[in-house]
């Protein structure tokens, strides 16, 4: 069975510019979770969605920042402008119903923002 | 503010012993703890979850949680160089809470 399927794999682009990360759930798997992880701060949830609806994005950075979930087989993270200060590896987690349930992440996309 | 925090390491110990990784978490109402493995570069995956207190064993994996003092440990028995790697702890309250991780190292 395919996993977490998160494009790009690997992204780089220069500072103002706008980035779109994608993921794609497993199949069956409602809810749905965006990850920043970096060495200073860890592992930090951005949003996470039941059904297709955000429940909490509290840790959203900024306005900069924004989430969607259009259906139940796609989701996108989009950053724009982008920042030097974004650069990160960015997950995508998804589970079965319940957000406190297993997680099975993506392999994550690498950001850098020149 | 839940928070979950781990000690960073690095743990050293040498293939065969017993490594010992811990954690502790503010949220007394707490229910569900999960450990994760994450290998540098790739993507954290889980090893374990544990509901209730007390022990709970996988393999060489054991963890270990105490509610009343509000610590999870995974104890990894008879170590392999292939355990080296960032171990995560996380608890579940709406969202799952991740702790920095603590590496481990395991020498040959």
């Amino acid at each position: 069975d395919a996993g977490v399927i998160q494009s790009p794999r690997h992204e780089v682009t220069e500072m103002g510019q706008e980035v779109t990360l994608r993921c794609k759930p497993i199949s069956g798997h409602n809810s749905l979770f965006w990850y920043r992880q970096t060495m200073m701060r860890g592992l930090e949830l951005l949003i996470y969605f039941n059904n297709n609806v955000p429940i909490d994005d509290s840790g959203m950075p900024e306005d900069r920042f924004s989430a969607k979930m259009p259906n139940a087989s796609f989701s996108t993270l989009k950053i724009q402008p982008s920042e030097p200060r974004d650069s990160a590896v960015y997950f995508c987690a998804s589970s079965l119903p319940g957000g406190g349930d297993t997680q099975y992440f993506g392999p994550g996309t690498r950001l850098t923002v020149l | 503010q839940k928070e979950v925090e781990q000690n960073s390491g690095p743990l050293s110990v040498p293939e065969g012993a017993i490594a010992s990784l811990n954690c502790t978490y503010s949220d007394r109402g707490s229910q569900s703890f999960f450990w994760y493995r994450q290998y540098s570069g790739k993507s954290p995956e889980l090893i374990m979850f544990i509901y209730s207190n007390g022990d709970k064993e996988d393999g060489r994996f054991t963890a270990q949680l105490n509610k009343a003092s509000q610590y999870v440990s995974l104890l990894i028995r008879d170590s392999q160089p292939s355990d080296s790697a960032t171990y995560l702890c996380a608890v579940a309250g709406t969202a799952l809470i991740f702790g920095k991780g603590t590496t481990l190292s395991v020498s040959s």
